[in-house]
């Protein structure tokens, strides 16, 4: 079946510093989303990747879709605190499958 | 109206009672999710509906059945849980026109606890 996998679990890093996590998919994916859950909330969209290659950005974040589809990464520039959370990409089939990879979680030490 | 309402928000029941999860949005998506997820690990899929009809099951316990009602609506039956089934349960809506597309919204979930 579909698997989403996500490195690394844990990420920790001082405030400034970048981080970045990776998602593969098992599948070509018709699209990947990434979604960002804080501790004790529910996870919050941030953006949708639909075409092979595809580069966005979002402010200090920038997300990029593989060309074969099947593999995304996320990248956040200079760390803020505000960034803490666990980061989720998550894959999606042409039957509206969504699943989510592993996570990472990233703390930031100010 | 960009929410997804879900009651109730903490629920702890016995092994032998039934129960039942609530969700309701009012953005006019016409497909509707169920995820467990436990602490420190990602949502997992239960169910999806799309158009009130159930379209995804994912080998899910027959303890647990999903009923949608109509558009607006999404309920989560519970009958003889086990207290590894505890967890907190999530409820997603997503627009579905011609094609699956678009992000997830999710409620703030329903935390449960099984004695």
């Amino acid at each position: 079946g579909q698997q989403v996998m996500q490195i690394p679990q844990y990420q920790h890093v001082q405030e400034g510093e970048d981080f970045t996590t990776y998602c593969n998919s098992s599948t070509t994916l018709s699209n990947i989303q990434w979604y960002k859950q804080r501790p004790g909330g529910h996870p919050v969209f941030l953006i949708q990747l639909v075409k092979s290659g595809e580069v966005k950005k979002q402010k200090r974040l920038t997300f990029q879709f593989g060309e074969a589809k099947k593999n995304s990464s996320l990248h956040i520039t200079a760390t803020q605190t505000t960034d803490v959370g666990t980061y989720f990409c998550a894959g999606d089939n042409q039957g509206g499958k969504l699943i989510f990879g592993q996570g990472t979680e990233l703390s930031v030490k100010p | 109206d960009t929410e997804v309402t879900q009651t109730p928000k903490h629920l702890v029941m016995g092994m032998t009672n039934k129960k039942s999860l609530k969700c309701e949005q009012h953005m006019g998506h016409r497909a509707m999710y169920w995820y467990k997820q436990k602490a420190k690990k990602p949502p997992e899929l239960m169910f999806v509906y799309s158009y009130e009809k159930l379209s995804i099951n994912e080998s899910v316990p027959s303890r647990f059945s999903p009923e949608c009602p109509n558009s607006s609506l999404l309920n989560l039956h519970l009958h003889a849980l086990q207290p590894e089934d505890s967890a907190l349960y999530l409820c997603a809506s997503r627009p579905y026109l011609r094609e699956w597309s678009g992000e997830l919204f999710f409620g703030e979930g329903s935390r449960l606890t099984v004695l």
